[in-house]
């Protein structure tokens, strides 16, 4: 079963930083690209990342460049968001997500999210 | 970034049908598959539709996705209470290199 486990959520203050996880179990992590989405209340599903199988090409939405990090470590199927300079827009349900099939397709298996709380 | 377009909300009774429509801007639209999610609150989205017309399995036969050129469209059948979520559509861009949503359709269930 393919499962998408994310972490490392909370609240954080504006300025500040935060690094969520995703571990991935259930299929060969490296065989695929993999995406970071949010959802805040009351908004639509917004773009955030996307990384190579190899993690050698990265592509970011435009309100998160620059201030996002996206990686990952295919030794231990796990994806990471490195959350830099957070604003209290940043504030919504992360969640990982992997395509359908290797890469240059939109998110197809999804996990539960984690929360980020940007508040001072 | 360009977004994919979608009604804010569509109602119908239960037993009925809908159809949401999702169209995009880009000149790459045209060539992008397109997916359909289910969104509930508390939960992660849930695919419904894929390469604009394929169901996973598991997935009733009661919703169903087309595309021709740049409009693509979820239709629901048979219409329950448990139906009622937000809907959005997906592709990913090549030209952008960018996964790009529609703003969701909010469906209720009279």
């Amino acid at each position: 079963e393919i499962q998408l486990v994310e972490s490392g959520g909370g609240l954080v203050q504006p300025g500040e930083s935060l690094r969520l996880s995703c571990a991935a179990s259930g299929f060969t992590f490296s065989d695929y690209s993999m995406h970071w989405v949010r959802h805040a209340p009351g908004r639509g599903l917004e773009y955030v990342s996307t990384i190579s199988r190899t993690g050698t090409t990265t592509y970011y939405g435009d309100s998160v460049k620059g201030r996002f990090t996206i990686t990952r470590d295919n030794s231990k199927s796990t994806l990471y968001l490195q959350l830099g300079s957070l604003r209290p827009e940043d504030t919504a349900v992360y969640f990982c997500a992997r395509p359908y099939y290797g890469s240059g397709n939109p998110p197809h298996y999804w996990g539960q999210g984690t929360q980020v709380t940007v508040s001072s | 970034q360009s977004v994919l377009t979608q009604p804010p909300s569509v109602s119908a009774a239960p037993g009925q049908s809908v159809i949401i429509s999702c169209s995009g801007s880009s000149a790459d639209f045209g060539n992008s598959y397109v997916s359909w999610y289910q969104k509930l609150p508390g939960t992660g989205p849930k695919v419904l539709i894929y390469d604009n017309d394929r169901r996973p399995s598991g997935v009733p036969a009661r919703f169903s996705g087309s595309k021709s050129g740049t409009s693509a469209t979820l239709g629901i059948t048979g219409l329950q209470t448990g139906d009622e979520a937000d809907y959005f559509c997906g592709t990913w861009d090549a030209r952008l290199s960018a996964v790009l949503f529609g703003g969701g359709t909010k469906l209720t269930v009279l």
